[in-house]
């Protein structure tokens, strides 16, 4: 089954201490994005790579890493996390850069207290 | 830069037709994305517009002006599973971006 996973889906943490989120797709896409989601604030996007090796910030990247060793994930680091972190995050996948559809992870809801 | 505008929150009675607006300013458009989100669950994509005119796909419609920089989703014949968030996207020279969603409820 074509699919984009994230893992963990729920995750309450203390401020500092680091953590990683993965994603990982099966599509063999080029492209794919970390968003965060806010209330009325809708999917900001944090971070996206175009292939491996090539990322690039998105609208809200500070705080945040990322890296794209393999064509198939794409991890989300906090190195140092904060409580205005505390989020619902989103990985994303699609075909390539210019491709209109993307596919969504399930979300990741993180805490940081 | 990019951005979108659409409403915030629509509510529609069950069995009735909403139209949800989106407006946009980029550069190098290439199409209108559409996107469905229920609360708690991760977008799904709907629908893509990259000419002129009405896409149909069963209850849902979508429609774009490239001139007017406008689209919208059309959906009839409302049920209370369409209760949910839709946002739509402009894909072009840079990855999609996303509007801040529309909240729509439909009630009984």
């Amino acid at each position: 089954e074509a699919q984009v996973t994230q893992n963990p889906r729920y995750l309450i943490t203390v401020t500092g201490k680091k953590l990683t989120v993965t994603c990982s797709q099966n599509m063999n896409h080029e492209y794919m994005s970390w968003y965060r989601q806010d209330p009325g604030l809708g999917l900001r996007q944090i971070y996206y790579s175009m292939n491996v090796e090539v990322t690039d910030k998105g609208d809200v990247p500070e705080g945040y890493k990322v890296s794209r060793k393999e064509k198939r994930n794409f991890p989300l680091i906090l190195e140092s996390p904060s409580p205005n972190q505390t989020s619902l995050y989103f990985c994303a996948s699609s075909f390539d850069a210019g491709a209109y559809e993307q596919y969504f992870g399930p979300g990741t809801r993180l805490t940081v207290t | 830069g990019q951005s979108l505008e659409q409403p915030s929150e629509v509510t529609a009675v069950e069995g009735a037709i909403v139209q949800i607006n989106c407006t946009y300013q980029t550069s190098g458009f290439y199409g209108l994305s559409w996107y469905q989100q229920h609360d708690g669950g991760a977008p799904t994509f709907l629908s893509y517009n990259a000419l002129d005119g009405l896409e149909e796909t069963g209850r849902f419609s979508s429609f774009l002006s490239r001139s007017d920089s406008y689209g919208y989703l059309l959906l009839q014949e409302l049920q209370m599973k369409d209760s949910a968030s839709y946002f739509c996207a402009v894909s072009g020279n840079t990855p999609l971006v996303f509007g801040k969603g529309t909240r729509l409820s439909v009630i009984a």
